[in-house]
């Protein structure tokens, strides 16, 4: 499966904690991006990271890739209750006749408690 | 500058049914993917549309039809509703006349469709 998948399905911590979710997928990419969703509504893209980068960083988020691995792991620092969210990773395939096609996992479900 | 829009927010079919759900993508994208995202799982790739021609598809039957206008903005079609056919859909846009923002997608809420 080209699918990303995530670990752990479900993640419960505390405010203020740091959240880790892990992502492995199975072939090679072109980039790897995460998105969160809130209570089964739209998907909103949180960060995109290429397969030639290996870190990047976009507020309270950290996102790491090791290809050799095949694996991504997302980072939530100081994490608040708004941040409660599903959160998915989706890989891009290095290859043309995708372009542009989202491959998802299942998600891991945050859930911040106040 | 309004993001992607999906119509309607909400829609209850009986099986056997005929479903239209319509997309505006982002302005200034050309682009549109939809999705399927049922219960509890990722979202799966139905088809993408650009230029007003389907470039890619998933696993999914004929009953999946899609079309896309001149202006962009798409609609998906599922004819013969089946039960199993109750999700979330997602529209996605992007613009793939820009190939380094191809890969940026926009998502809009999703159109909940219950089938009974």
């Amino acid at each position: 499966s080209q699918q990303g998948e995530e670990d752990p399905q479900a993640l419960s911590i505390q405010e203020g904690e740091n959240a880790t979710m892990n992502c492995s997928y199975k072939t090679s990419i072109n980039n790897l991006q995460w998105y969160r969703q809130n209570s089964g509504r739209g998907l909103v893209h949180l960060i995109l990271i290429r397969s030639n980068e290996r870190e990047k960083h976009s507020g309270r988020l950290r996102v790491t890739l090791d290809t050799s691995k095949k694996s991504s792991s997302l980072l939530i620092t100081a994490s608040r209750a708004a941040d409660t969210a599903s959160y998915f990773c989706a890989t891009v395939p290095d290859r043309g006749s995708t372009l542009g096609r989202l491959y998802f996992g299942r998600g891991t479900q945050l859930t911040v408690w106040p | 500058d309004a993001g992607v829009t999906q119509s309607p927010t909400h829609l209850i079919k009986t099986r056997g049914q005929q479903v239209t759900l319509r997309c505006s993508p982002k302005s200034g994208h050309d682009t549109v993917s939809w999705y399927q995202q049922a219960l509890g799982q990722g979202p799966q790739f139905i088809f993408q549309y650009y230029e007003e021609e389907e470039r890619q598809r998933g696993n999914f039957p004929d009953r999946f039809s899609g079309h896309q206008f001149p202006n962009y903005s798409s609609e998906l079609n599922v004819n013969a509703l089946l039960l199993g056919d109750s999700a979330l859909y997602l529209c996605a846009s992007s613009r793939r006349s820009e190939r380094v923002h191809v890969y940026e997608q926009y998502f809009g809420p999703g159109t909940r469709l219950t089938v009974t």
